[in-house]
């Protein structure tokens, strides 16, 4: 099955800083790669995805994520986070040998402090 | 409130006890997952439906554990003899036939085995 690497357990940043979170994930053929964001007390919801085409990804919230095939990564940015941002990041990936069924890291955990 | 719904929210047993967990799915979803979720781990699959057909089980899901979804609407996962290890978050999502990857979730039913 796939597998999915979150370099970043714990991020802390201040407002108006940028984010960068890292996601690799392993080769087991044709992929598709999503970004979840759980906010504080509120159920997983999807950030973006990416199934084909273009490799950079917009998403809700002025988030944009970039597939790399080359170095199997699907790393999450935002130029300017909001203390709003402040939740629980988790990168996905299905196909391949998982079939529809998605596989997600450990997440990441941000902090921004006003 | 037309989402993704879970019943119990909470539910504290003593080891040995079976306990069984409720979803109910948006209405026009046919595809119908569970999965769970352990501190400071991202959700883990561990099986889904399509219709009332169950298509993949994870290893995950030990002899213990039953998912059913009797016809094609709510599903009920079943643990059986609760040991201490099962404490965690259960959440269920579903969504439309078709790979989007977009999985919609529910608030979950955390577990916790005395």
């Amino acid at each position: 099955a796939q597998s999915v690497s979150q370099h970043n357990h714990h991020v802390i940043l201040s407002e108006a800083a940028s984010l960068e979170l890292g996601c690799n994930y392993s080769y087991g053929g044709t992929v598709n790669l999503f970004w979840y964001v759980q906010y504080p007390g509120q159920h997983l919801q999807l950030l973006l995805k990416y199934f084909s085409g273009d490799p950079l990804v917009k998403g809700i919230k002025g988030f944009e994520a970039e597939f790399i095939k080359s170095k199997f990564s699907f790393n999450l940015r935002k130029p300017s986070v909001q203390w709003s941002d402040t939740a629980e990041y988790f990168c996905a990936v299905n196909g391949g040998d998982s079939g529809y069924a998605l596989n997600f890291g450990k997440g990441t955990s941000l902090l921004v402090t006003p | 409130d037309t989402g993704v719904s879970q019943d119990p929210r909470h539910k504290i047993t003593k080891r040995g006890q079976n306990v069984t967990f409720r979803c109910d799915p948006i209405s026009e979803h046919n595809r119908l997952y569970w999965y769970r979720q352990t501190l400071g781990q991202g959700p883990e699959f561990l099986t889904y439906f399509q219709n009332e057909a169950q298509l993949e089980k994870s290893r995950l899901l030990s002899d213990r554990f039953s998912a059913e979804r009797p016809k094609g609407s709510f599903s009920t996962l079943e643990i059986q003899r609760t040991e201490q290890g099962d404490s965690a978050m259960y959440l269920c999502a579903s969504t439309r036939g078709e790979n989007t990857g977009e999985l919609f979730f529910g608030e979950g039913s955390r577990l916790t085995v005395l």
